[in-house]
């Protein structure tokens, strides 16, 4: 059974501040990592993928991923009242849908 | 990313009866899914829809319950029939463009069944 583990939350950041949000997944075939950002009452947004060990940025959002931990992070700087959210990891391998964590709730303190 | 669209985005429904969903891509997909949220929940699969084929379900989840068509690359339809109170839920629809294997999502149907 492939599964995803994430700390459901929530996780309150003041603004400003550096939001680390964490995913361990137990498939070690797992080739493809995402991101995924859910506001209440929307359909779940791609933020960031990531398929190679190390770090991977894009604006104030950086993606880390360690295979042989089999652990993903997400690291979100300059926090924003406007990133509360619930936060999806999720991954695949090959052609295989999406296996999602539970989700991470990131609650940004103004 | 593909611009997708479901059809209808809520419905509240009475037991017993049968909804049909409809999702509809802007291009050509290589795979598109059916995903249920329930309250406060996380993602989960229903079903693969497969092009001119039988949808590849997940465990707990049968096509007497949710038929699933794929006539073409750019449309599906998931039917929840014969509902119940706990089939009330959000209903996604997810498609994968074939450039990576990125996965998008439609805004989603929300089903309330009384």
């Amino acid at each position: 059974q492939k599964e995803v583990e994430q700390n459901s939350g929530p996780l309150s950041v003041p603004e400003g501040a550096i939001a680390s949000l964490n995913c361990t997944y137990s498939d070690r075939g797992s080739q493809s990592f995402f991101w995924y950002r859910q506001y209440s009452g929307k359909s779940p947004e791609l933020i960031m993928f990531i398929y190679s060990n190390g770090d991977k940025e894009d604006g104030r959002f950086t993606a880390q991923l360690n295979k042989a931990s089999q652990y993903v992070s997400l690291l979100i700087r300059d926090s924003q009242p406007s990133d509360s959210a619930t936060y999806l990891c999720a991954f695949n391998s090959g052609n295989t849908p999406l296996v999602f964590g539970k989700g991470t709730r990131l609650s940004v303190i103004a | 990313s593909a611009v997708i669209s479901q059809k209808p985005s809520r419905d509240i429904c009475q037991r017993g009866t049968s909804l049909t969903i409809q999702c509809q891509v802007d291009s050509q997909v290589t795979m598109m899914f059916w995903y249920r949220q329930q309250p406060g929940q996380s993602l989960t699969l229903i079903a693969t829809a497969n092009q001119g084929s039988e949808a590849t379900y997940e465990s707990g989840f049968v096509i007497d319950k949710f038929p699933i068509s794929r006539p073409n690359l750019t449309f599906s339809t998931l039917t929840v029939s014969n509902m119940s109170p706990e089939d009330s839920s959000i209903y996604l629809c997810s498609v994968r463009t074939g450039v990576t294997d990125t996965q998008y999502f439609g805004p989603g149907t929300r089903l309330t069944v009384l």
